[in-house]
């Protein structure tokens, strides 16, 4: 069994502050974790991936997480923050001998002028 | 390449009516996937299929049915429509542990 929470249904910040937005995860197998991105009106977009190599993973548009086992968590953080970042942003577990997908709730990201 | 393409993109049904969501792809992916987003609740999987000829069911499945004739088509059908099954549909694929989604369809039953 394996599932994800995501702290924050809802963060906001400041254009050219730091964004971090928080994922705790539990599973029965060694996961593979994932954050995506979805703009409104979108489909879905792949941020970046962890799948046992490197605990610090580096994404797309700035973006890295960093797996903590001990923790359980997976956090997903930018230094600074541009407009563009504004949308939906998704925090995935899988695990096991198939490719399913646990997804969170979602963290709405808004960024201020 | 298009990737994952999804018809129609949005569509409003009436109550006991049925259609069928067209999902292809062009990856030549063995895994897909249809899932349905409601607000606040993130991706729910429906049904998913690891090749052609091979389906299963996911999280919530009750209400709606698939096919997987050719590895490129995954059509999910909804037999009879109902209010709760107003949702944001997404097919996806899947490539070492990369999910690759359509647009999506939107769907209103009334």
């Amino acid at each position: 069994a394996q599932s994800v929470t995501q702290l924050d249904s809802h963060v906001s910040v400041s254009e050219g502050t730091p964004v971090l937005l928080r994922c705790n995860y539990s599973s029965s197998y060694s996961p593979s974790l994932f954050w995506y991105v979805q703009h409104p009106n979108k489909g879905l977009q792949l941020l970046l991936k962890y799948t046992s190599a490197a605990t610090l993973v580096k994404g797309i548009n700035g973006f890295e997480a960093e797996f903590k086992k001990s923790e359980t968590s997976f956090h997903l953080t930018k230094p600074s923050a541009h407009m563009s970042d504004a949308a939906e942003y998704f925090c995935v577990v899988s695990g096991g001998s198939n490719y399913k997908l646990t997804f969170g709730k979602g963290t709405l990201l808004t960024v201020n002028p | 390449n298009a990737g994952v393409t999804q018809t129609p993109k949005f569509r409003i049904l009436k109550i006991g009516q049925s259609m069928t969501l067209q999902c292809t792809q062009d990856m030549n992916h063995n895994y897909m996937y249809w899932y349905r987003q409601d607000p606040g609740m993130g991706l729910k999987l429906i049904y998913y299929s690891v090749g052609a000829g091979i389906t299963d069911k996911g999280e919530v499945p009750n209400g709606y049915n698939v096919s997987r004739s050719t590895t490129e088509d995954f059509p999910l059908r909804l037999e009879l429509a109902a209010p709760s099954q107003t949702s944001v549909y997404f097919c996806a694929t899947d490539s070492n542990y990369e999910q690759y989604f359509g647009p999506g369809t939107r769907l209103t039953v009334t």
